[in-house]
């Protein structure tokens, strides 16, 4: 099916313990993000890929890594779970625009994955 | 720094009431994009609106009316004759011509009751 889908939609884990949440999309969008959305804070990004093998730090990149070996596949790793990075996380995509950099083009976005951090 | 303010947390409002979101903008770019985001009780989120800088003129669809300001850096949202199946959460968000970033930044969003 074409579109993003985010996997696990539901996830508990241990504090310590390593969880990957996954993300994948079928357009070959250019541009894919992580995003956690918790009460007061709103959507706060995590990291962002502008291409394969290109990815940059958002606003609360600290306790997370990700990798895109694949435009179409984005990761996000948790290398030792926090209670504090309880939360739901959401996965994004964009296109480039032809000719520019895709800033005008709308986010389209995964389902989210409830994580719990016990 | 790109930053977007959304001051409402909450708002309750009886179904048929107008209600107007506000958002608050700020970026130092000359090229940017607005947008808003729906994201109902289900917990999706629904793209509504794109708007770019050099467009100020107002867009109507259908109960929803967007008035974009830049001399208040502001893109406030409303609905008309709100129904109950408009409660959700409403995000705006800011998009800048960041060399080839294209970060999309979100407010902290509003929570809309619509009460029948």
């Amino acid at each position: 099916d074409a579109g993003i889908t985010q996997s696990p939609r539901y996830k508990i884990t241990e504090t310590g313990r390593q969880v990957t949440l996954m993300c994948h999309q079928t357009w070959s969008h250019s541009y894919m993000f992580w995003y956690r959305q918790d009460l007061g804070h709103g959507l706060r990004l995590i990291y962002y890929s502008a291409a394969a093998d290109i990815t940059d730090k958002g606003e609360v990149p600290d306790g997370y890594v990700v990798s895109r070996s694949k435009t179409e596949n984005f990761p996000l790793t948790l290398e030792s779970a926090t209670r504090s990075q309880t939360s739901v996380y959401f996965c994004a995509s964009r296109d480039r625009v032809r000719g520019g950099f895709g800033h005008g083009t709308e986010a389209f976005f995964g389902q989210g994955t409830r994580l719990t951090v016990v | 720094a790109q930053k977007v303010t959304q001051a409402q947390t909450e708002i309750s409002v009886v179904e048929k009431e107008d209600v107007t979101l506000d958002c608050v903008y700020e970026t130092r770019d000359t090229t940017y994009y607005l947008f808003w985001y729906k994201q109902p009780p289900s917990g999706e989120l629904v793209f509504l609106i794109r708007r770019n800088s050099f467009d100020e003129q107002n867009e109507i669809s259908g109960r929803y009316s967007w008035n974009f300001q830049k001399s208040t850096s502001s893109f406030n949202f409303t609905i008309t004759a709100s129904q109950v199946v408009d409660s959700a959460v409403y995000f705006c968000a800011l998009s800048a011509n960041r060399g080839a970033t294209n970060k999309l930044i979100f407010g902290t969003g509003t929570l809309l009751a619509v009460q029948p």
